[in-house]
This record gives structure tokens, C-alpha cells and sequence, in this order.
């Protein structure tokens, strides 16, 4: 399994402001995936992120408000931004391992709380 | 719009007995099945994954795959209090994210 480090592990953040939350993988990975899970609830897609091209963005979320950064193939980096007391909540990233078929593993998680 | 959907329970079983978690899937493209344990303010935990027909076992954790019923399950064994979590369902084709159900909570009682 790969061993990703996601930092911070938590945060509380006043309204308006952005977290930027970082992921680092030991090995070279092709896809990186961020997830939220509001409390509660299941994970839920944010988006995928592609080393050398755009974060892909799933329905209900936008570049504007979770802006994401690949610049290579071990780290990659969330913000939210503007936050308000309903982006309290988890935030993971996740990786694939290599090879077919594909297994998923995650980062410890962030536990943001906004005020 | 692809779904998995699980019994949110809580599911509660006495120490020793086995426990029972059902997912079923709406997308016939699947091709990897997945059970992950959650406790709580935890991040996931693969415990199962399952790519076939048929029954997988690891220790003490079976998973049933059923692709013509899109139907996936998780049977605990010898029940301990330390498997009381939630335990996520989840999907994927190659290559993609995976898609999760909402999880099902399981309580085992010494």
C-alpha cells in the first residue's frame, strides 16, 4: 500500500478564509482523488487531479471554490476557499495503486471546522 | 447516476457472531468491489477487496460478489467489539474514482 501523508490533520477557520490542505504520496502515482465527507456521511468526489493537466471536477463543485494543484506525481494540494460553516467537514485525498486491478488508499484526513 | 447503496443500520451483533453487511450497485460497468472500515474521526481502511464471482476470504472476513444481481457483501466472523465501525461499500471501473455507499454501522456487544 502506498503511505500518504495529508496535512493538516486539523484546522478551524474563520469565515472567509481559505485552508489549503497538502498530500504527499512515498511513491509516483498517476491519479489523485479528493474527497469530502460531511458529518455523518459517505465520501464524496471532488474532484481528480492529473499531473500535468487540470483538475477534473465533479458535478456540485467548482474550480473557484476547492481550487486544486498536481505540480508533480507524488504531492498535490486542496484549498478551499471563502469558507463558510458548511465546509466543516473531512477532507481526504487518495491514490491508486499502480497496476490493475486498482485498489484505493487514503490520506489521514483533514478535519476542518469553520466559525 | 451511478449509486451504491448499503443499510445504514446501526447493525448490532452479540461477540462471536457473525455479521452480515449488503451493498448493491447500480452501474453493470463495475469491476472492482471494495469494503473499507471507518471508525470514527478515522480516515477509511481497506479491509476487503473483491474483483470476481464467487467468495473471497481473509481471515476472518468473507466478501460475496454476485455481478448478474450487482450485489456485494461482507461477512464478519467471530464478531469482536474492535469491528464495531462503519464499514463503505465502494465501486469503481479501471482508472476511475471510487463511488461510495453511505456505510453501514456495525455494533458488536461483549
Amino acid at each position: 500500500s502506498a503511505v500518504i501523508s495529508q496535512k493538516p490533520s486539523r484546522d478551524i477557520c474563520q469565515r472567509g478564509t481559505s485552508l489549503t490542505i497538502q498530500c504527499q504520496v512515498d511513491s509516483q502515482v498517476t491519479m489523485m482523488f479528493w474527497y469530502r465527507q460531511q458529518p455523518g456521511q459517505s465520501l464524496t468526489l471532488i474532484a481528480t487531479a492529473n499531473q500535468g493537466s487540470e483538475a477534473t471536477y465533479e458535478s456540485g463543485f467548482v474550480i473557484d471554490k476547492f481550487p486544486i494543484s498536481r505540480p508533480n506525481l507524488t504531492f498535490s494540494t486542496l484549498t478551499v476557499s471563502n469558507l463558510s460553516p458548511e465546509d466543516s467537514s473531512i477532507y481526504l485525498c487518495s491514490v491508486e495503486r499502480q497496476g490493475s486491478p486498482t485498489e484505493a488508499f487514503f490520506g489521514q484526513g483533514t478535519r476542518l471546522t469553520v466559525v | 447516476q451511478k449509486e451504491v447503496e448499503q443499510n445504514s443500520g446501526p447493525l448490532s451483533v452479540p461477540e462471536g457472531a457473525i455479521a452480515s453487511l449488503n451493498c448493491t450497485y447500480s452501474d453493470r460497468g463495475s469491476q472492482s468491489f471494495f469494503w473499507y472500515r471507518q471508525y470514527s474521526g478515522k480516515s477509511p481502511e481497506l479491509i476487503m477487496s473483491i474483483y470476481s464471482n464467487g467468495d473471497k476470504e481473509d481471515g476472518r472476513f468473507t466478501a460475496q460478489l454476485n455481478k448478474a444481481s450487482q450485489y456485494v457483501s461482507l461477512l464478519i466472523r467471530d464478531s469482536q467489539p474492535s469491528d464495531s465501525a462503519t464499514y463503505l461499500c465502494a465501486v469503481n471501473q479501471a482508472g476511475t474514482a471510487l463511488i461510495f455507499g453511505k456505510g453501514t454501522t456495525l455494533s458488536v456487544s461483549s
